[in-house]
């Protein structure tokens, strides 16, 4: 049974707009969750975290936002950009940092239009 | 240069032989892991360590096995009796309670 749901696996975003990105988890245990960009056969590269005492985080261009009570978080990015084609895992631990490892989503491909 | 190395990028193995993957890292960390990845599919964890001379099972271990004899490597054994060994497998390292960063990852083909 999936414990981190991704459920868009593509999303097409005009270069310029916001991008959102969302992911859903079943395990009330989970108190760490992260965003990974991945390109084709190279390794993921870390975005940004949250921890489950927050409920937004920001970076730059990357901000994530969590509700506990819905189980769910999103990545936002603005403005998207070209670069920003890739395809994004959503992860969660249930300690900090994913110390006893990760458990990640699908994957959601983000395509940026011209 | 600090980082995370695997090699080789491409592997190609017999039916029945075992093969191992490298995974060395540079940074210090303490933490390390391996992952693997099928077609449209997340990561899944195979084996974790958090220590030198300790390992633990992730959630598709049967077929592996690992050893962390120093710090700096954390190698990957794909045995015959793992039933579906064809995918790309990925290393990745960590200090204490901290982000995960991974290597580029090893693409093994069982022909």
């Amino acid at each position: 049974d999936q414990q981190v749901k991704q459920n868009s696996p593509s999303l097409s975003v005009q270069e310029g707009r916001i991008s959102i990105l969302n992911c859903d988890y079943t395990n009330s245990m989970f108190d760490y969750f992260l965003w990974y960009k991945k390109y084709p056969a190279e390794g993921p590269t870390f975005l940004i975290s949250i921890s489950s005492i927050k409920d937004k985080n920001e970076d730059g261009r990357f901000t994530v936002f969590l509700n506990k009570s819905a189980k769910h978080l999103s990545l936002h990015i603005v403005p998207s950009q070209p670069g920003d084609s890739a395809v994004y895992f959503c992860a969660a631990s249930a300690r900090s940092g994913g110390a006893d490892g990760l458990t990640f989503g699908k994957g959601t491909h983000l395509i940026i239009q011209p | 240069d600090g980082g995370i190395t695997q090699s080789p990028k491409y592997l190609f193995r017999k039916e029945g032989q075992n093969v191992t993957l490298s995974c060395e890292q540079n940074l210090n960390h303490d933490a390390m892991y391996w992952y693997r990845q099928d077609p449209g599919q997340g990561l899944r964890l195979i084996y974790y360590s958090q220590i030198v001379n300790d390992f633990q099972k992730g959630d598709i271990a049967e077929g592996y096995s690992v050893s962390r004899e120093k710090k700096e490597s954390f190698p990957l054994t794909v045995t015959s009796a793992q039933k579906n060994p064809t995918a790309f497998y990925l290393c990745a390292s960590s200090p204490r309670d901290n982000e995960q960063f991974f290597g580029p990852g090893t693409r093994l083909t069982v022909l």
